[in-house]
Formats: C-alpha cells, structure tokens, sequence
C-alpha cells in the first residue's frame, strides 16, 4: 500500500522567502509528526497532530515556522523568511493514534531537502 | 530534558557482525526503537524493546537494554554492504512523544 508521501522531494530557495512543504499520511493514521534532520544531527521534533486535538507545537524553533494540518489528513509545514541555518531535510512520520502508553511504529516519508542560499 | 547519544561512525568488514551502542537519559522511557534510514529515504523501524526487557532476538538482529545504565546496543550478525546505512536509537515514555538520536553510519567494507 501507499507510504507516506512528501513534497517536493528537494526545494532550493533564496534567503528571505517563504517555502511550503506537504506531506501525505497513510490513510488513517491519526497521528502526524514533522521532523527536522540536520547534517549531523538526530532528529529535531518540531510539531505533532493527533486527531482533532490541539497541535503539540513545542518543538517549533520560532515563530517563522508554522503547520496545520486539513481534514486530518495532509499536513504543510510553512516556513516564512527562510534562513541560511533552516537548511536541512524536513521530515513526515504518521502513526495510528491510540491512547498513550501504546506502542505506535512511525512510519516515515522520504523527506524534503530545503537549502536555503 | 531527555537525551539520546551515539556514536557517529561505524566501520565493520562483510560478515563481520556489528554492534551499535546507545545511551539515554531518561530512566522512565517505556519503549526503546531501532530506526534504519537508507541514503535518500525515510526511516524504517526496524526492532523495538520495551523496558521491562533484557534482550530480544529477531533474525540478524538483537537488542540488549541495560536499564540500569541506560545503555542499549544494536547487534547485527553477518553484516552485509546492504545494512550500510545510518542506525537511529530512540526513546518514547508515553509512544507519542520521542527523541532520536543522532544517529550511526554504519560502513560494511567488502
């Protein structure tokens, strides 16, 4: 069956725009996450989606990065006035939601590769 | 706040096994995971543990969990060039809220 999906696979921008990256959950799943991979490092949580609850933004480095997420299903993740340092690959997981305390497997994206020159 | 380290590198011959070392920090983690990331892709589950175990065994692959030391190892027999990839080790108390590693690059030399 169908993965999770991510667009676009690589966006090349200058400083001082904005970006939006998409990401397509496994249909169903009610738990989306955004990851932010840098060079080196592990992965960054930046905001997770369960249901129709309010969105755990508490990774979310500033104010310039912003998410929402329709119909429970397809997420984008906005990035206003990009900076040099917001390079990195931007990851997508889904999960089926279930209570707390359950083992949940992610199941991630490919990633989108955002450098900013 | 909660934390997860690994080494960075790993080199090993074919057919050697390979063991992938990690600690973490925070002793109420109710589940400890083995994520693998090929070049261009996402990550890819590969084995879990939960904490009330020592050690489990699927195929290839065994986990050991040190809970006393917050030390858990990923051991892989018979190494081969397509295991080459970066190892993720990660934690979740509630399995919703996880932190990664930074990740091991596994290099399989012929």
């Amino acid at each position: 069956g169908a993965g999770v999906s991510q667009s676009p696979s690589n966006k090349v921008t200058e400083k001082g725009k904005d970006v939006e990256l998409r990401c397509d959950p496994i249909s169903g799943h009610t738990a989306l996450y955004w990851y932010r991979q840098s060079l080196g490092q592990g992965l960054e949580f930046l905001i997770y989606f369960q249901g129709n609850s309010a969105p755990d933004k508490s990774g979310l480095p500033s104010d310039r990065f912003s998410a929402e997420r329709t119909g429970g299903s397809v997420s984008t993740l906005t990035i206003q006035r990009t900076q040099q340092e917001d390079s990195a690959v931007y990851l997508c997981a889904s999960s089926w939601g279930g209570g707390r305390g359950r083992l949940k497997e992610q199941f991630f994206g490919p990633g989108t590769r955002l450098t900013v020159l | 706040g909660e934390d997860v380290e690994q080494s960075l590198f790993l080199s090993v011959r074919e057919g050697d096994s390979s063991v992938i070392n990690c600690t973490y920090t925070d002793s109420s983690s109710t589940y400890l995971y083995w994520y693998k990331q090929e070049p261009g892709a996402g990550l890819q589950l590969l084995t879990y543990i939960f904490s009330n175990m020592d050690m489990k065994q699927d195929q290839r692959l065994t986990v050991l969990l040190n809970k006393k030391d917050k030390h858990l190892s990923l051991r892989i027999a018979d190494t081969q060039t397509g295991d080459s990839a970066i190892y993720f080790c990660a934690e979740s108390m509630d399995g919703q809220n996880f932190v990664f590693g930074p990740g091991t690059r596994l290099s399989v030399l012929p």
